[in-house]
């Protein structure tokens, strides 16, 4: 299995709303990523975790709020959320972030509209 | 910091061969990674350099200079399917582990 799978795929929510989003790997991966992905534009880095444990923060607002339950899962909740924040959400994982293990996978995505 | 440029598009006929070229710059350069990314869908991971040279993997293969900071993807025998984004992301070592940071992307068009 060498799949990465999120939910939800599409997400509407108000600017007041509480929200979260799922990804889950069973690829054994160690390491798990977040990134938000505008139109056109590259992935950019949100956070990493590395064994379960929260290793990189790229000085993401703390409007959006990462958590790694156990080593297949991630979630990354959401809330009192900005027009601008509109944007596709990528989870990834990959074998670990030491070096091995070049490849991340990626999901399929989650489209975040904030209204 | 860590920046990385790509031509924003490439077009070429179907059949032909294209190169699309990555320069970086950045400190605690690890590697350099191509991904796929076909409109509405998820990158996908092409191929890997952490030392200098050609690794050919199919009809893609992807060269690497550290002195020069430079890289490139070259796509031989191209198919329509092939139309799609390609970055190129270099792999860094920060103190929380590696980390990816993708360039501005290159939108090639196949045509026929």
């Amino acid at each position: 299995d060498t799949e990465v799978t999120q939910t939800p795929k599409h997400l509407v929510m108000g600017m007041t709303n509480k929200k979260s989003l799922k990804c889950e790997q069973h690829m054994g991966h160690r390491a798990m990523y977040w990134y938000k992905q505008k139109a056109k534009k590259p992935p950019e880095l949100m956070f990493v975790y590395s064994y379960e444990k929260l290793s990189i923060n790229e000085s993401v607002p703390s409007r959006f709020s990462p958590e790694c339950p156990n080593s297949s899962l991630l979630n990354l909740h959401l809330h009192a959320l900005q027009p601008e924040d509109s944007a596709l959400y990528l989870c990834a994982s990959s074998q670990d972030t030491s070096g091995s293990g070049n490849e991340q996978f990626f999901g399929p995505g989650t489209r975040l509209t904030v209204l | 910091g860590q920046s990385l440029e790509q031509p924003s598009e490439v077009t070429a006929v179907e059949g032909a061969i294209v190169q699309i070229n990555c320069t970086y710059q950045t400190s605690g350069f690890y590697g350099l990674s191509w991904y796929q990314q076909h409109d509405g869908g998820a990158p996908t991971f092409l191929s890997y350099n952490a030392l200098d040279g050609l690794e050919e993997t199919g009809r893609f293969s992807s060269f690497l200079s550290r002195s020069d900071s430079y890289g490139y993807l070259l796509l031989q025998e191209l198919q329509m399917k092939d139309s799609a984004s390609y970055f190129c992301a270099v792999r860094v070592l920060t103190g929380g582990g590696n980390k990816l940071t993708f360039g501005t992307g290159t939108q090639l068009k196949v045509e026929l």
